[in-house]
């Protein structure tokens, strides 16, 4: 089984400022896939970012980067030049394709405000 | 390129009842899933449905269930609702070839009474 840990409920920002939303994962398994997703109070969950276990180059998609140690079993998002809209719920999750199930083991999500 | 869509978008319902959430991937996805977003749980895997099978399912009981369709859009059906039933309920459709990959659509919200 894989688990998902978000430790940070809520984290704000500067608008224009960057900040880094933590997330630390756990799993047995040697082929799984990494991501984040966006939920903005429209409820709408956005694909940000996803990241192969086996690539170690990090994943970068415009502002969002994340930061990928595998060996720490970390998997951070960093929001460059923080925007109004990327105020939402962020969610940590993983997948592999054990048992050959791909569903989504999602943490618990943080909040983000950001401050004009 | 239309994303995921789900309707309804709100539903009312009382105990007992029985509902029915549909969900239409996105042109060209084969995998539908299925996932309920309670207060105070967070987001759990419901189903999962492969080219009209299904092919797994989560730590819910089997008054849940659902289908997918020739067309590979796909319904969710939870009967004898419960209050602990309300929820945001959240379909996702991913590629043949890259099913871990999932798009969300907008939820139904459901409320029970």
């Amino acid at each position: 089984a894989q688990t998902v840990t978000q430790s940070q409920p809520e984290m704000s920002v500067q608008e224009a400022e960057t900040v880094t939303l933590s997330c630390t994962y756990d799993t047995s398994e040697s082929d799984y896939y990494l991501f984040w997703y966006k939920q903005p109070p429209s409820r709408q969950m956005i694909l940000v970012i996803r990241q192969e276990a086996y690539k170690q180059q990090n994943a970068t998609e415009n502002r969002f980067s994340v930061n990928f140690q595998k060996a720490a079993k970390s998997f951070s998002l960093k929001i460059s030049d923080s925007q109004l809209g990327d105020a939402a719920m962020y969610f940590c999750a993983s997948a592999y394709s054990g048992a050959g199930s791909y569903q989504l083991t999602f943490g618990k999500g943080t909040k983000l405000s950001v401050i004009p | 390129e239309a994303g995921v869509t789900q309707s309804p978008t709100h539903l009312i319902k009382t105990r007992g009842q029985q509902v029915t959430l549909r969900c239409s991937p996105i042109s060209g996805h084969t995998s539908v899933y299925w996932y309920q977003q309670a207060l105070g749980l967070g987001l759990q895997f419901l189903l999962w449905y492969d080219e009209g099978e299904e092919r797994n399912r989560g730590n819910f009981p089997p008054r849940f269930s659902g289908r997918q369709f020739p067309n590979y859009s796909s319904e969710l059906n939870v009967n004898a609702l419960e209050l602990e039933d309300s929820a945001l309920y959240l379909c996702a459709s991913s590629l043949f070839r890259s099913k871990e990959t999932q798009y969300f659509g907008p939820g139904t919200r459901l409320l029970v009474l």
